[in-house]
């Protein structure tokens, strides 16, 4: 099955810095890449989602690369505020056009600092 | 829009005894959801994805007469952990989605804990 690795595990950065994470998947069928922020004891959230037929995509201050051949994407998050601060999971999964079972990476840990 | 419900949001019980957890769409027909846990610190494992009207297909490793699951409309979908343990204290969550959608819409959880 779908294996995903997410690094880092925690990740500091000050106020008005970038934050970068990435994650690596090893299903080369895997097609859709959505990104998810969990605040403490909260739902995941939707912020970013990928399909495998694009490279890039923006949203205001977050963007998510993806690259097939490595298998690897990742979130980048620019000009960081202190509400950005949560955990962010990655995850993959073999799309058909309908929700299929997604495979969550481990999580990073965000804190983003004044 | 999207909006997916569940109750309750936190359950305590002694050991033995058997929970059940209801996951609701509330403004769309979810045709599929899934069912995950999530210990403390740690990601999301999925439990089973359950289609409406059809039985749940359960995860490797996890226990299907343990862990029932009923989808029996297009808007509810039931959780019940049967003789819960204190191992199966967790924090449950669905989620949502509907036909031509890839995203998964999240319920806010339920924190149960097993005495």
């Amino acid at each position: 099955g779908e294996n995903v690795e997410q690094h880092p595990s925690t990740l500091s950065v000050q106020e008005g810095d970038s934050a970068v994470i990435k994650c690596t998947y090893s299903d080369s069928a895997s097609n859709y890449f959505p990104w998810y922020k969990q605040e403490l004891g909260k739902r995941p959230q939707l912020i970013i989602d990928i399909r495998s037929n694009v490279g890039e995509k923006k949203d205001q201050r977050i963007a998510v690369t993806l690259n097939k051949t490595a298998k690897h994407f990742s979130l980048h998050i620019t000009e960081t505020q202190p509400e950005d601060s949560a955990v962010y999971f990655c995850a993959a999964s073999r799309s058909t056009g309908t929700a299929s079972k997604l495979t969550f990476g481990t999580g990073t840990r965000l804190q983003v600092t004044l | 829009g999207a909006v997916v419900s569940q109750h309750p949001s936190r359950v305590i019980c002694k050991s033995g005894t058997s929970v059940k957890i209801e996951c609701r769409s509330l403004d769309f027909q979810a045709t599929t959801m899934f069912w995950y846990r999530q210990f403390p610190k740690q990601s999301l494992m999925l439990m089973a994805t359950s289609n409406e009207g059809s039985k749940a297909t359960y995860e490797q490793g996890v226990e299907k007469d343990k862990f029932l699951i009923n989808h029996a409309s297009l808007t509810l979908s039931t959780l019940t952990v049967t003789s819960a343990h204190p191992e199966d204290s967790s924090f449950y969550i669905c989620s949502a989605s509907w036909t031509v959608v890839e995203t998964q819409y999240f319920g806010p959880g339920t924190r149960l804990l097993v005495l």
